[in-house]
């Protein structure tokens, strides 16, 4: 079992460029989440993805989006890269329980994105 | 304003118990707590998680009192391993709807 993979593991862009960044979730897993985690901060919560739609979302503007396809990846696209968007984006997979939104998540090593 | 908070940092030796609070206000009344460790360039590692009252696996236990506005963290005899940054999550209301909060991380340094 390969757990979370994300790839690129490292990821250099210019101001104003957009990125995608790829996620495979751990076997078994259909729930995907996306972090963002500055320096010496906790992970913030972007969004999460099950059944290929968005069901959170965190406080991130527009131009976070993303997707989950059919095999349960998924990707997070930024859009007009910021400065400010320079971090670790990690990405989390879970399996979906009805009555509860909090399930053991596993993490993956994260994107360090870092946008000059 | 829903926030978390924790000790920013603790030190401890090889051998002793480290307990971590963390105070969590408007906390979902239907999810877990759970705590997270890190080292530097990984991603989190699930510890454990639980509901209410007392929770413990064969790495940690997690205290958690009725009415759930803290969580305790226990590491009980500490090796230099565990030197990393640990975290709680929770979910807590923030404008018209609950999302998965962490808190900013208590950095623990275990000395020999």
């Amino acid at each position: 079992d390969a757990g979370v993979t994300q790839s690129p593991t490292h990821l250099i862009k210019t101001r104003g460029q957009q990125v995608t960044l790829r996620c495979s979730p751990k076997s078994g897993h259909d729930t995907v989440s996306w972090y963002q985690q500055a320096l010496g901060q906790g992970p913030q919560f972007i969004f999460q993805y099950y059944e290929e739609e968005e069901r959170q979302r965190g406080n991130f503007p527009d131009r976070f989006s993303g997707h989950q396809f059919p095999n349960y990846s998924s990707e997070l696209n930024v859009n007009a890269l910021l400065l400010g968007d320079s971090a670790l984006y990690l990405c989390a997979s879970s399996l979906f329980l009805l009555g509860t939104k909090n399930t053991e998540a596993f993490f993956g090593q994260g994107t360090r994105l870092t946008v000059v | 304003l829903a926030k978390t908070t924790q000790p920013i940092s603790m030190d401890s030796y090889e051998g002793q118990e480290v307990n971590i609070t963390c105070s969590h206000n408007n906390i979902a009344t239907n999810d877990y707590i759970t705590w997270y460790q890190q080292f530097p360039s990984q991603g989190p590692r699930f510890i454990i998680q639980g509901y209410k009252t007392k929770v413990t696996n064969e790495v940690a236990s997690l205290f958690i009192p009725a009415d759930r506005k803290s969580s305790t963290l226990s590491l009980p005899r500490v090796s230099l391993s565990d030197t990393a940054v640990y975290y709680c999550l929770v979910e807590l209301r923030t404008g018209g709807s609950y999302i998965p909060t962490f808190g900013r991380g208590t950095s623990l340094i275990v000395h020999p």
